[in-house]
């Protein structure tokens, strides 16, 4: 079955621009995870969604904002763009959502901001 | 928070059996243990679960002692594709909710 496809793969944005980055999750998985990979960082979770609901939120300003559809896609929302802001960003789905179940990370979107 | 501890980095020769342990002396009874590889540029990939004992698939093992405040990730007989970074994590449940937590991973570079 098909993996986790996160679209674009690449991006490149200016300051003070906003993107919007989307996850298509594998068929039947209900829960969407977001996170930022930085060199500096390493990987950072942002947020997780299950059955169009944030369940939990990761330590990021408001400017990083998501939402999930009834088909359990979900998108995620940068504004007011900063040179730090650029990074790889992951989305990983699974069935519950829990540690017992194994998360299938996509590919990333790579955004650069200029 | 249960948080997890591995070597930054690790040099090893192809063929041999490698060992990276992770420290998470805080974990909690419901969590689980996951480890996962991540090449560069790609989301990172699941390898194994355990909660106790030993589990083994087949790419690796996981030992956990009886206490589970570490794990040992075994891969045997490594090749050059098993470069990679590799992340301990332990099952995160704040309000029975998920989180997964990465720690800084460990770096392991396979030698020819």
């Amino acid at each position: 079955k098909a993996g986790v496809t996160q679209t674009p793969r690449y991006l490149i944005k200016t300051r003070g621009q906003q993107v919007t980055l989307s996850c298509s999750p594998i068929s039947g998985h209900r829960s969407v995870s977001w996170y930022q990979q930085t060199p500096g960082q390493g990987l950072q979770f942002l947020f997780e969604y299950f059955s169009e609901t944030q369940r939990n939120k990761g330590n990021f300003p408001g400017r990083f904002s998501g939402r999930q559809f009834s088909n359990s896609r979900s998108e995620m929302n940068v504004s007011t763009l900063e040179l730090g802001d650029s990074a790889l960003y992951l989305c990983a789905s699974s069935t519950q959502g829990r540690s017992s179940t194994e998360a299938f990370f996509g590919q990333g979107t790579r955004l650069t901001v200029v | 928070l249960a948080k997890t501890t591995q070597p930054i980095s690790m040099d090893s020769y192809e063929g041999q059996e490698v060992n990276i342990t992770c420290s998470h002396n805080n974990i909690a009874t419901n969590d689980y243990i996951t480890w996962y590889q991540q090449f560069p540029s790609q989301g990172p990939r699941f390898i194994i679960q355990g909660y106790k004992t030993k589990v083994t698939n087949e790419v690796a093992s996981l030992f956990i002692p009886a206490d589970r405040k570490s794990s040992t990730l075994s891969l045997p007989r490594v090749s050059l594709s098993d470069t990679a970074v590799y992340y301990c994590l332990v099952g995160d449940h704040p309000g029975g909710n998920e989180k997964l937590t990465f720690g800084t991973g460990t770096r392991l570079t396979i030698i020819p």
